[in-house]
């Protein structure tokens, strides 16, 4: 099946950086969603991208949709504690799938 | 809104005895899915319904585990029996109607600790 690898697999940054972080697939992906994860709790959505190109913001984060269909970023502004977690993209499984497939995920802490 | 809603959030049980978690999906949420996360393997589906009907099984790892809904209200995720390796953290999630990759809504999860 497809694969995602995401990378950095863990970052430490001083609160108020900004941080970036990518995935990668293999196989072209139609849309790419990225998620965060809270400690103890499950994954919420953070931004969908549904076009090659396409840069969406949700406040301080901002996710771009690769031009190769086979990659995404993800880019955190000005970080502060609260944007400790993990963070996973995922995208259907296949072209219209209900099912998700999901990178290994970036665990970022913020040092105050 | 209440959410998804899981039951327990945690568990501990020894090996081979039967474990069953449960899961409230958001009202009017005709989808409904079970994954599993561990360190190793990361977020995996492990089968998912569509109006109660089990759609796709196919990330089930084997015959100790199962998985009903009665109603579209609950579903329960059964082991039995249960292994060490099975320990995990077993999320829900229930979806729109279209059941659209992106409309997934996710519960806190189950941790489940097998010795």
């Amino acid at each position: 099946g497809q694969q995602l690898n995401q990378s950095p697999q863990s970052m430490f940054i001083q609160e108020g950086e900004d941080v970036s972080m990518n995935c990668t697939s293999s196989s072209i992906f139609n849309t790419w969603l990225w998620y965060k994860q809270d400690p103890g709790e499950g994954p919420v959505l953070l931004i969908a991208l549904y076009k090659a190109g396409e840069l969406t913001s949700n406040g301080r984060l901002t996710a771009q949709f690769g031009i190769t269909r086979k990659d995404s970023f993800l880019n955190i502004s000005a970080s502060i504690p609260s944007d400790v977690g993990i963070y996973f993209c995922a995208g259907p499984a296949w072209a219209g799938s209900y099912q998700l497939t999901f990178g290994k995920g970036t665990k970022l802490s913020v040092i105050p | 809104d209440a959410g998804v809603i899981q039951s327990p959030r945690h568990e501990v049980t020894e090996m081979g005895q039967e474990v069953t978690l449960r899961c409230k999906p958001i009202s009017g949420h005709d989808y409904l899915f079970w994954y599993r996360q561990t360190m190793m393997r990361g977020l995996e589906l492990l089968i998912y319904f569509n109006n109660n009907v089990p759609i796709d099984d196919s990330g089930m790892p084997e015959d100790r585990f199962s998985a009903k809904m009665p109603n579209a209200s609950f579903s329960t995720l059964k082991i039995q029996p249960s292994e060490p390796r099975d320990s995990a953290v077993y999320f829900c999630a229930s979806s729109l109607p279209l059941g659209r990759a992106d409309t997934q809504y996710f519960g806190p999860g189950t941790r489940l600790t097998v010795l």
